[in-house]
């Protein structure tokens, strides 16, 4: 199958600061790109939906403010969690897709924790 | 909107034992369903894909069935060691998911 990485695995963050994840598609071009967010003990749901150059598409209830996305290229998606606060400690998991394409492939997550 | 529920959310089996994890959805008109096994803190491993005309995908120890009509599929794991250890998601869609709550499995040595 295709592969997704994602970087970093973990980070640890001071409250109030912004972090920037990466999602990177790297045998494929991968013209849309899924951020889940994943809170202890519940499962993934949808974040936002990116366009190689487009606008994301967010999910009712996800401020597009606070979770920045840019998809510029199609072998990179970001995510910024902008001020982040200790409520935004969470598990972010990207897949990517291409076009006619049925199955997703999923990075190995991020691990955020705001302090 | 799709929903997905899994049952149980928690088992806990000696190792040896099959076991059978369910995962049912309210929409039909799925194009794949995807069982993905997920360690405490990690991403998502994909177990077995069945496409929407397909019933059922075997891996292994491991067999997932679909059953469209009844909103139901089920992965059954043969002979369940320690290693199984794990949460079970089912995710239905195409490239955009909608996943289950998750089973999370303990088997006991």
């Amino acid at each position: 199958g295709a592969v997704v990485s994602q970087h970093p695995s973990r980070v640890i963050c001071k409250s109030g600061t912004s972090v920037k994840i990466e999602c990177r598609s790297l045998d494929f071009q991968a013209t849309t790109m899924f951020w889940y967010r994943q809170f202890p003990k519940q499962s993934l749901m949808l974040m936002a939906t990116s366009n190689e150059g487009s606008k994301a598409t967010y999910e009712q209830g996800v401020e597009k403010d606070k979770f920045l996305i840019n998809h510029a290229s199609l072998t990179l998606s970001t995510l910024t969690v902008t001020s982040a606060h200790p409520e935004d400690s969470s598990f972010y998991i990207c897949s990517a897709s291409a076009p006619g394409w049925t199955e997703a492939f999923f990075g190995q997550g991020t691990r955020l924790t705001v302090v | 909107k799709q929903e997905v529920t899994q049952i149980p959310a928690a088992l806990s089996v000696p190792e040896g034992e099959n076991l059978v994890l369910n995962c049912s959805f309210t929409d039909s008109a799925i194009y794949n369903l995807q069982w993905f096994r997920q360690d405490p803190g990690k991403g998502l491993t994909s177990l077995l894909l069945i496409q929407s005309s397909q019933r059922e995908q075997t891996s292994g120890r491991l067999n997932a069935s679909l059953d469209k009509s009844s909103g139901r599929s089920t992965l059954y794991i043969a002979a369940s060691q320690p290693g199984d250890s794990a949460t079970y998601l089912c995710g239905l869609g195409g490239n955009q998911f909608y996943f289950g709550t998750g089973t999370s499995l303990t088997v006991i040595p």
